[in-house]
């Protein structure tokens, strides 16, 4: 079954403690992305690479950071230099810039 | 500066009455655009895009690049259709998104 998968649904974090966000694809897409949902605000991008290897910041990338090492795998992590984590995270994917993105359910995190 | 605009967070309708959701972008190239739904409990799922020129659940957008507007229209709203609408612009290897709109159908 093809999709994009985000774990956890639900994570909570105490305060100064970093946590890694987990999205995964088997749609062969080259592109993945990290936003940022808050309500009022829409999706902000966080971060997002065109292929392995490579990655860019998005509008709101500080206090976070990702790695992508295998083109199914594109993991987030907050820091604690974050100052405001507490959010609901979406990944996506896309085969290339011109087509439709694919969303995970994406993991509401909760600072504590 | 890329951008897109939704101007209202909430739009509440009747059911069968027309609906339209306004969505406008500034962009300098030529952009590709989009309208995704978000339905409760849902992931975002893709309704409809300018390039294909479908009609998808009876929602129609059209491009006018003269305005830089896309808005989102549909002649008779149902009940279903409850729910948050994002228009998104794609350009420049990235994928913008406006702030969303609910829209309730209300019986």
């Amino acid at each position: 079954d093809g999709g994009i998968t985000q774990s956890p649904k639900y994570l909570f974090r105490k305060e100064g403690q970093n946590v890694t966000l987990s999205c995964e694809q088997n749609l062969n897409h080259d592109a993945m992305y990290w936003y940022r949902q808050d309500p009022g605000q829409g999706l902000r991008l966080i971060y997002y690479s065109q292929i392995v290897n490579d990655f860019q910041k998005g509008d709101i990338a500080e206090g976070y950071s990702v790695s992508r090492e295998k083109k199914e795998s594109f993991p987030l992590t907050v820091t604690s230099a974050q100052k405001n984590p507490t959010a609901f995270y979406l990944c996506a994917s896309r085969m290339d810039t011109d087509t439709e993105a694919f969303f995970g359910q994406g993991t509401r995190l909760t600072v504590v | 500066a890329q951008r897109v605009t939704q101007p209202e967070k909430l739009l509440s309708v009747f059911k069968g009455a027309p609906v339209e959701l306004k969505c406008n972008y500034s962009y300098s190239g030529s952009p590709e655009l989009f309208w995704y739904v978000q339905y409760s409990r849902q992931r975002l799922q893709l309704l409809l895009r300018h390039i294909s020129r479908e009609s998808i659940k009876g929602f129609t957008a059209d491009l006018n690049k003269g305005e830089t507007s896309f808005h989102l229209k549909k002649p008779f709203a149902q009940e279903e259709d409850s729910a948050m609408y994002y228009c998104a612009l794609s350009g420049f290897n990235k994928f913008y998104f406006g702030s969303g709109t609910k829209l309730n159908v209300k019986p």
